[in-house]
């Protein structure tokens, strides 16, 4: 089983549609988890972090459920600039993966007109 | 502006030719890290600092050395480069790695092509 696991996609959508991602991770003990955003060529940029009581910014929500090693981002009102790629990572803890970032596939989104 | 710089883009070199990826960050960021990512493969680490002369194996070092003599550079040195070490390298630092708050910031990356 991967560290974690993302659907790949692609997603195709019109603007202003709803659409979320899933992404689970085998570690239990992971300690921090993020949703970067990564454009074609061009490096993972931070899009959120995701806490356990859900956090919200924007169109973006993304949620954490530890007891099923969950994670989700939902985008609201979906935006042609939206278009990229969106990672899924997680931090383990800590020993000899200190630090480390277990980065998912990623999953592919077009947004289309 | 807070950023993560690597050089060079892009380099097309011959196999067995030593080079090396410089990557400095303006954050003080204690951790550093050098990621490559391959079709199908994804992110992976090579290498990760936790601070100054502290270096430890990632995920695929083999091929790779690094080194942290001062705390905002982080170079990545291919002694002897093989074609299959042809991939785009990011270089990522962080103020405090397993805290959600803080994510890692990514340098603009380096498309290495071996020939």
């Amino acid at each position: 089983r991967k560290e974690v696991e993302q659907d790949p996609g692609p997603f195709n959508v019109p603007e202003g549609a709803t659409v979320a991602f899933n992404c689970t991770y085998s570690n239990s003990a992971s300690q921090s988890f993020f949703w970067y955003r990564q454009d074609c060529r061009k490096e993972p940029k931070l899009l959120m972090s995701v806490y356990s009581s859900g956090n919200e910014d924007g169109r973006f929500t993304a949620q954490l459920n530890r007891a099923s090693q969950y994670i989700s981002l939902l985008i609201r009102d979906s935006k042609l600039s939206d278009s990229a790629t969106y990672l899924c990572v997680v931090n383990p803890p800590g020993g000899t993966s200190y630090g480390k970032l277990t980065f998912g596939q990623g999953t592919i989104l077009t947004v289309h007109p | 502006e807070a950023q993560v710089t690597q050089n060079p883009r892009y380099l097309i070199t011959v196999t067995g030719k030593k080079l090396t990826v410089t990557c400095s960050q303006n954050m003080n960021h204690e951790y550093m890290s050098w990621y490559r990512q391959d079709p199908g493969l994804g992110l992976r680490q090579i290498y990760y600092s936790m601070n100054v002369e502290v270096t430890d194996k990632g995920d695929v070092p083999e091929g790779y050395k690094v080194s942290r003599k001062e705390k905002r550079n982080f170079p990545l040195i291919l002694e002897s480069p093989s074609p299959n070490q042809t991939s785009l390298y990011f270089c990522a630092s962080t103020q405090a790695p397993g805290l959600s708050n803080y994510g890692y910031t990514f340098g603009s990356g380096t498309r290495l092509t071996v020939v």
